[in-house]
């Protein structure tokens, strides 16, 4: 079956731009988790949705960083007035049991 | 606050020799710890959980709570094996901590 896709796979933006990063879930997966990946680093938390409900948005860096899920499925990560720092590989995992995150591809973001 | 350390950066080992991949953590909670592998050009999916206390691929890791670590460990190593490999903690809304990740090359 298709598993967690993202969209686009890559992405260059200027600095002060904004971007949309798009995840779609494997279907009837609850939980949907954002992660930040540095070059050279692990996945860190970003946010988490359960359905519809971001229940946890602590690992968001700024406010220039907002996540949305608003049907409970696709999810769309929005970066605005990006930074050189914000370049990374962003991950969007989805689950329907606390045992197992099923990753997608990932977007890598190079703002120049 | 929670941790993951992997210490190892890279690691390299003969084919047929024995592989153990360093983890340890930081938390003061009842811990929930898993391995996830990503191979060439692949995804990131997950190896094993503690909590299942299974062997996949021939690879185990014990939770050793004394020594708050969870160690990755094969006897004999296989050229498939090759791969990127990330220890990671679950806390709170089963939000997961990574460490920074071991690359084992295993050599033929």
């Amino acid at each position: 079956g298709a598993g967690v896709s993202q969209s686009p796979r890559y992405k260059v933006a200027k600095r002060g731009q904004d971007v949309a990063l798009r995840c779609d879930p494997i279907s009837g997966h609850v939980s949907l988790f954002w992660y930040q990946q540095a070059l050279g680093q692990g996945p860190e938390f970003l946010t988490y949705f359960q359905n519809e409900a971001q229940l946890d948005k602590s690992g968001l860096p700024s406010d220039r960083f907002f996540a949305e899920r608003p049907e409970g499925s696709v999810s769309t990560l929005k970066i605005q007035r990006t930074q050189q720092e914000d370049s990374a590989v962003y991950l969007c995992a989805s689950s329907f049991s606390r045992y197992e995150q099923f990753f997608g591809p990932g977007t890598r973001l190079t703002v120049l | 606050a929670q941790r993951v350390t992997q210490p190892e950066k890279l690691l390299s080992v003969f084919k047929g020799a024995p592989v153990e991949l360093k983890c340890n953590y930081s938390y003061s909670g009842s811990p929930e710890l898993f391995w996830y592998v990503q191979y060439s050009r692949q995804r990131l999916q997950l190896l094993l959980r503690h909590i299942s206390r299974e062997s996949i691929k021939g690879f185990t890791a014990d939770l050793n709570k004394g020594e708050t670590s969870f160690h990755l460990k094969k006897p004999f190593a296989q050229e498939e094996d090759s791969a990127m490999y990330y220890c990671a903690l679950m806390w709170g809304n089963e939000k997961l901590t990574f460490g920074t990740g071991t690359r084992l090359t295993i050599i033929p």
